[in-house]
C-alpha cells in the first residue's frame, strides 16, 4: 500500500512565522503535490513537482514555495504565515505515467 | 474554466440501502475520473477511478457509472454501512498536464 505521511496533524502559528509542512512518501512516486482545502472550495492545487528538485506552480501558489531536495520527500513553506493561510492542507502523490494521486492524512494549520 | 460539481451536498440513506452519489462535469474531453471518501479530519481515501473508454466499474461494494453523453459520473455503495459516513467527491483529468479537477464534495449520512 502507498503510504503518504505528513509530519504534523495539527499547527497554530502566529501572523509572520516562517511555517515548514513535510510530506514524505515511501512508494518512491516521481509526482508529489500540495493542496489546500477548505470548507466549500474543495481542494486547490498549490504547488507540484515531477521529480527531484523540479516544482510547478498550481492555481494558488501566492504566499507559498516548496523544496523538493529528495525524492521521497515535499515541503511546503510559508514564508510568512497570514490569517487567510489557515487551512487544512494535502499532500498527495502519483507514479510517473499513472493517474491515481495517493493522499496523506492532512495537517491542520492555524494561523493566528 | 471547467469545474467538478456534484447535485446534492448532503445524503442521509438507512444502514443497510444502497446509496447513489452524483457527479456532473463539464468538461467532454477528461478522460480519467475518480473517487475519493474522506471522513472527518482524515486525508482522501481512493476508492475507485474510471477511465472514459468504459461506462461501468466495479470494486468491492462499490460501482462507478459514467455517462458521458450528460457527463455524468456516480459512485453506488452497496449495503450501506456506517462506516461509510463520510464525505465523497469526485474529480476529473484531462489534458497532458494530467492534473485533477476536484468538486466539493457530498456529505453521506448513514442512519441507523
Amino acid at each position: 500500500d502507498v503510504k503518504v505521511t505528513q509530519s504534523s496533524r495539527y499547527l497554530v502559528k502566529r501572523t509572520g512565522e516562517k511555517v515548514f509542512l513535510e510530506c514524505v512518501q515511501d512508494m518512491d512516486h516521481e509526482n508529489m503535490f500540495w493542496y489546500r482545502q477548505d470548507p466549500g472550495l474543495g481542494l486547490r492545487l498549490i504547488y507540484f513537482s515531477y521529480d527531484v528538485k523540479m516544482k510547478e506552480k498550481g492555481d494558488i501558489p501566492e504566499g507559498y514555495s516548496v523544496s523538493r531536495e529528495k525524492k521521497e520527500r515535499f515541503s511546503l513553506i510559508l514564508e510568512s504565515a497570514s490569517t487567510n493561510q489557515t487551512s487544512m492542507y494535502l499532500c498527495a502523490s502519483r507514479e510517473g505515467g499513472k493517474e491515481t494521486q495517493y493522499f496523506g492524512p492532512g495537517t491542520r494549520l492555524l494561523v493566528l | 474554466g471547467e469545474s467538478v460539481g456534484l447535485h446534492l451536498p448532503t445524503l442521509s440513506v438507512q444502514e443497510g440501502d444502497n446509496s447513489i452519489i452524483n457527479c456532473a462535469y463539464s468538461n467532454s474531453a477528461s478522460d480519467y475520473f475518480i473517487w475519493y471518501k474522506q471522513e472527518s479530519g482524515k486525508g482522501p481515501q481512493f476508492i475507485i477511478d474510471i477511465r472514459s473508454n468504459m461506462d461501468k466499474r466495479q470494486g468491492q461494494r462499490v460501482t462507478v457509472l459514467l455517462n458521458k453523453t450528460v457527463k455524468h459520473l456516480s459512485l453506488q455503495i452497496a449495503a450501506t454501512q456506517p462506516g461509510d459516513s463520510a464525505v465523497y467527491f469526485c474529480a476529473e483529468m484531462s489534458g497532458s498536464a494530467r492534473q485533477l479537477t476536484f468538486g466539493s464534495g457530498t456529505q453521506l449520512t448513514v442512519l441507523p
